[in-house]
């Protein structure tokens, strides 16, 4: 089975751009969650979906960033405009619909650099 | 708010043992612990659910102190390929998907 697959591996762009970051939960979870890590802060939830809906976006920075989820198969992640700061590497997660006792599991990330 | 982990760094030579800690200051439901090699993404290793239930890894057991908050990795006779940054995300509800992860414990095994 396909795992939790995100596009792009590698973005690299000017301060000011915008970004879009892609990802497919694997087929059959309900619940989609967009990480970022770096390391000063670590691994931060960024925001979570359960069925398309957004439930949790209590993790996104500001304004500049936005997810949607327009349907199960597919989510992105936009940051407009970029920043230097902005830079780490995105993860994409997805899971069942039994809460925390599910398994997350992480796609294989999305690696930013804004110059 | 963020479970802290100790220790954050471990040396082993092969086979030798290793403990890793997580605690949280608020009340959790379950632990989850991943391992995370350089460059790659979060792989799942083991569940603790709050009563005991425990999933996860053959090789690889983990305890879960409820009242304590605290949960505990253990690694025994390690390999090569246990190295890596081993993290604990927690859940402070059954219905709550969030998990909040701690800053991880790189751990290296040596030959």
């Amino acid at each position: 089975d396909a795992g939790v697959i995100q596009s792009p591996r590698h973005e690299v762009t000017e301060m000011g751009q915008e970004v879009t970051l892609r990802c497919k939960p694997i087929s059959g979870h309900n619940s989609l969650f967009w990480y970022r890590q770096t390391m000063m802060r670590g691994l931060e939830l960024l925001i979570y979906f359960n069925n398309n809906v957004p439930i949790d976006d209590s993790g996104m920075p500001e304004d500049r960033f936005s997810a949607k989820m327009p349907n199960a198969s597919f989510s992105t992640l936009k940051i407009q405009p970029s920043e230097p700061r902005d830079s780490a590497v995105y993860f994409c997660a997805s899971s069942g619909d039994r809460g925390a006792q599910e398994t997350q599991y992480f796609g294989p990330g999305t690696r930013l650099l804004v110059l | 708010q963020q479970p802290v982990q100790s220790p954050q760094a471990v040396i082993l030579r092969e086979g030798e043992d290793a403990v890793i800690n997580c605690s949280s200051s608020k009340a959790l439901y379950s632990v989850h612990w991943y391992r995370q090699k350089h460059g790659e993404a979060p792989v799942f290793l083991m569940i603790l659910l709050k009563g005991g239930e425990q999933k996860g890894h053959e090789k690889i057991s983990a305890s879960f102190n409820e009242k304590k908050q605290q949960s505990s990795l253990y690694l025994t006779a390690s390999q090569l390929s246990y190295s890596g940054t081993y993290f604990c995300g927690t859940a402070s509800g059954g219905s709550n998907y969030k998990l909040t992860f701690g800053k991880g414990t790189l751990l290296t095994v040596n030959p």
